[in-house]
C-alpha cells in the first residue's frame, strides 16, 4: 500500500521555467491537497479538492494551478517560477472533505528557484 | 479566522523525562483537532484526532487531551526515537456542503538526548 506518492523529491528551477509536481494517491480519497511548507511558518494550503473535476483555491493559490481529472492524481503546476516559491511542497489526500477524517501526508517534494 | 499557536517552539528533553506541548486554538466550531508528527525530510505522520473537550487518545508513550481552548501532548518517559517536530492542526464545522480544512501550527521540535 503506497498511500500518497509524490514526484519527484528534489527539483531546481531557474526564474521563470515552469513545472508539475505529480502526485497520486491509491487509497481511492475522494479529498486531495497541496499545501507548502516554509521555515517558522505552518502548512499552508495552496489548492484543494474534493472530487474528480472539481477544485478551489486554498489560502495562498497564486502562481499554481491545479486540475483533477482522476481520483488517483492531483498534479500541481507552477507556470513561471519564482524565488519566492522555493519551499517544500506536500500533498495530502482523506476520505472526504467534508469529514473529519484525517489527511495523510507524502514525503514532499524540496523545490528550490534560483 | 482559525488560529493555531504551538509552544514551546523546541524543546530539549533526557531520556525518561517526561513533559508537555500545547496547542492552543481559536477556531468558530470545532470539527477535530489533529496531531502528525513529522521527521526530518518526511511528510506529516497522522497520530491523533481529538473531536470535543474532554477527550483523551493514547498511543505508546503519547497521550493527547483536549479542551474547549487548547490540546496537550504528553509524553510519558521518551525514548530518543521520540525526537520529531510534532505539529497541530484544527479542522473548523463549516456549512453543508463546504469543505472543511485543516489550519495547522508552526509545530513544536522535540529533542530526546540519552
Amino acid at each position: 500500500n503506497a498511500g500518497v506518492t509524490q514526484t519527484p523529491k528534489f527539483q531546481v528551477l531557474k526564474t521563470g521555467q515552469s513545472m508539475t509536481l505529480q502526485c497520486a494517491q491509491d487509497m481511492n480519497h475522494e479529498y486531495m491537497s497541496w499545501y507548502r511548507q516554509d521555515p517558522g511558518m505552518g502548512l499552508r494550503l495552496i489548492h484543494y479538492s474534493v472530487g474528480a473535476g472539481i477544485t478551489d483555491q486554498g489560502e495562498v493559490p497564486n502562481g499554481y494551478n491545479v486540475s483533477r481529472s482522476t481520483t488517483e492524481d492531483f498534479p500541481l503546476r507552477l507556470l513561471s517560477a519564482a524565488p519566492s516559491q522555493t519551499s517544500v511542497y506536500f500533498c495530502a489526500s482523506s476520505y472526504s472533505g467534508y469529514s473529519n477524517q484525517p489527511q495523510h501526508f507524502g514525503d514532499g517534494t524540496r523545490l528550490s528557484i534560483l | 479566522e482559525d488560529q493555531v499557536t504551538q509552544s514551546p517552539e523546541a524543546l530539549r528533553l533526557q531520556e525518561g523525562e517526561s513533559s508537555s506541548l500545547n496547542c492552543s486554538y481559536t477556531v468558530s466550531g470545532l470539527r477535530g483537532l489533529f496531531w502528525y508528527r513529522q521527521d526530518p525530510g518526511k511528510g506529516p505522520e497522522f497520530l491523533f484526532t481529538l473531536y470535543s473537550a474532554g477527550e483523551e487518545k493514547e498511543k505508546e508513550r503519547l497521550k493527547a487531551t483536549l479542551t474547549k481552548k487548547e490540546s496537550f501532548l504528553h509524553i510519558t518517559a521518551p525514548k530518543p526515537e521520540d525526537s520529531a517536530t510534532y505539529l497541530c492542526a484544527v479542522q473548523a464545522v463549516r456549512g453543508t456542503g463546504t469543505a472543511s480544512k485543516l489550519t495547522f501550527g508552526t509545530g513544536t521540535r522535540l529533542q530526546v538526548t540519552l
